[in-house]
């Protein structure tokens, strides 16, 4: 099946810092999306980002399709962006139904 | 809030015991997913149900079954739990409207197998 690896795997930040998270996938697909895991286990959707860029906040996401990876940028990083921050990839395979891969995840701490 | 609500929030249970997990999808969303989160593993799919009919099965064991009923809430049965199915296990739906097929999660049901 696909891999997605994520890079770093850890990520500490001084407050008001920028950081770029990166995810590589080894195969074509149609649908990518950002998750942030907050302290509390809860997974919020960031971006649906299939190709292009799109911006939302302090946080943007690109999607090159034909080279494999994404990019999720965090700009002005606060405390609350603590977290782990997952990619998940999704292939149109039929038999594999509509499923997500997510990758291993960053896990980001945010100093004061 | 993503729309989708998941219970119960935590679940303490012992080894060879059964649970049931429930899920609600969000309004409109047809399609149900099950993925379990553990430290070894990650996240991993388990189980899509699309308007009450199976579509797809990833890494589920035998034990565990589920199930989406005419109002499209959805159960996850876990049977002979064993300690390592201590995890934390999502539910997530979509609407699947053409090539659109983002998924949304509740919060999680944390499940311990003691």
């Amino acid at each position: 099946g696909i891999q997605v690896e994520q890079s770093p795997p850890d990520l500490i930040l001084q407050e008001g810092a920028n950081s770029t998270l990166r995810c590589n996938f080894s195969d074509s697909v149609n649908n990518l999306q950002w998750f942030h895991q907050n302290p509390w286990g809860q997974l919020i959707n960031l971006f649906y980002i299939p190709s292009g860029t799109k911006q939302n906040g302090r946080l943007s996401a690109t999607t090159v399709a034909t080279e494999r990876y994404s990019l999720l940028y965090i700009s002005s990083s606060q405390t609350t962006d603590s977290g782990v921050y997952f990619c998940a990839v999704f292939q149109p395979h039929k038999a594999a139904g509509n499923k997500l891969t997510f990758g291993g995840g960053t896990r980001v701490l945010v100093k004061p | 809030d993503s729309g989708v609500t998941q219970t119960p929030k935590h679940l303490i249970t012992a080894t060879g015991q059964r649970v049931t997990l429930r899920c609600s999808p969000r309004s409109g969303d047809l399609s149900v997913y099950w993925y379990q989160q553990s430290l070894d593993q990650g996240l991993q799919f388990l189980i899509q149900y699309y308007n009450g009919e199976e579509r797809a099965k990833g890494n589920i064991l035998e034990r565990f079954s589920a199930q989406q009923f005419p109002d499209l809430h959805s159960e996850l049965n876990l049977s002979s739990l064993e300690l390592g199915d201590s995890a934390l296990y999502f539910c997530a739906s979509s609407v699947e409207y053409g090539s659109y097929n983002e998924q949304f999660f509740g919060p999680g049901t944390r499940l311990t197998v003691l």
